[in-house]
C-alpha cells in the first residue's frame, strides 16, 4: 500500500538558514503528494502540494519538487523566520479521499 | 472563511466515562474524518465517512465510534474510555473527488483520560 516515510525531528535552526525536510514515498502509480503544517495550538493546513512528477509545489518562500527517480517529495525553504516554527507533515492520498501522513517534523526557528 | 469547528479545545476525563467529541464544518463537504495524533506516529486515521449515515472504519477503529447523522456534523465517541486513548483528535473534511484532495483541519481536542 501507500506509505510515506518522514525525517525525524525535532530540527532546531537560526533565523536565515536553509531548511530541509527529507519525505521519501512508496506508491502504487503517480499519486499528488502534499505538505501540511500545523502552527502551535492549530490544526493542519494545507503548504503546498504537486500534482505530477516533476512538478514543483511552492508557498510562503517554501518549496518541493516531485521527483519519481528517487521517491521523494523534500520540503526546502532558502531563509527560515521565526514565524515558520511549526510542525510539518507529508502527506500522500490512499484510496478515495483518504491520506497517509508522516510523523511529522517539528521546526523551531531561533532569531 | 472556510471552517471546522470542535466543541472542545481540552477535555479531561475518567477512565470507563462515555465521552463525545463534536465536529461541525459550514463548507457543505461529503467527506469528514476522525483522526489521533500522537508523538512520533503522526496522525492515524480512526473513522470516516462519505455522506450521511454513513460511515467507514479506518486505520485504528478499536475504542470508537462514531454518528453522522447530519451533512454538517460528524462525531466522535469514546465508550468507555481508557487512559491509552489520552491523545489530540483532530477532525477534517473535504469534498468529494479531485477536489476533496484538500483536507481542511479543526484546531484539535487535546484530551486526556485519568
Amino acid at each position: 500500500g501507500n506509505s510515506v516515510t518522514q525525517m525525524e525531528g525535532p530540527v532546531t535552526l537560526s533565523e536565515e538558514a536553509f531548511l530541509t525536510i527529507n519525505c521519501t514515498y512508496t506508491a502504487t502509480g503517480y499519486p499528488s503528494l502534499f505538505w501540511y503544517v500545523q502552527y502551535p495550538g492549530e490544526g493542519l493546513q494545507l503548504l503546498l502540494k504537486a500534482t505530477k512528477a516533476d512538478d514543483k509545489g511552492s508557498n510562503k518562500g517554501f518549496e518541493a519538487t516531485y521527483r519519481k527517480e528517487t521517491t521523494s517529495f523534500h520540503l526546502e525553504k532558502g531563509s527560515v523566520q521565526v514565524s515558520d516554527s511549526a510542525v510539518y507533515f507529508c502527506a500522500l492520498p490512499n484510496t478515495g479521499n483518504q491520506f497517509y501522513f508522516g510523523t511529522g517534523t517539528s521546526l523551531t526557528v531561533i532569531p | 472563511d472556510v471552517k471546522v469547528t470542535q466543541s472542545s479545545r481540552y477535555l479531561v476525563k475518567r477512565t470507563g466515562e462515555k465521552v463525545f467529541l463534536e465536529c461541525v464544518q459550514d463548507m457543505d463537504h461529503e467527506n469528514m474524518f476522525w483522526y489521533r495524533q500522537d508523538p512520533g506516529l503522526g496522525l492515524r486515521l480512526i473513522y470516516f465517512s462519505y455522506d450521511v449515515k454513513m460511515k467507514e472504519k479506518g486505520d485504528i477503529p478499536e475504542g470508537y465510534s462514531v454518528s453522522r447523522e447530519k451533512k454538517e456534523r460528524f462525531s466522535l465517541i469514546l465508550e468507555s474510555a481508557s487512559t491509552n486513548q489520552t491523545s489530540m483528535y483532530l477532525c477534517a473534511s473535504s469534498q468529494t473527488g479531485a477536489r476533496g484532495r484538500k483536507l481542511f483541519f479543526g484546531s484539535g481536542t487535546q484530551l486526556s483520560v485519568l
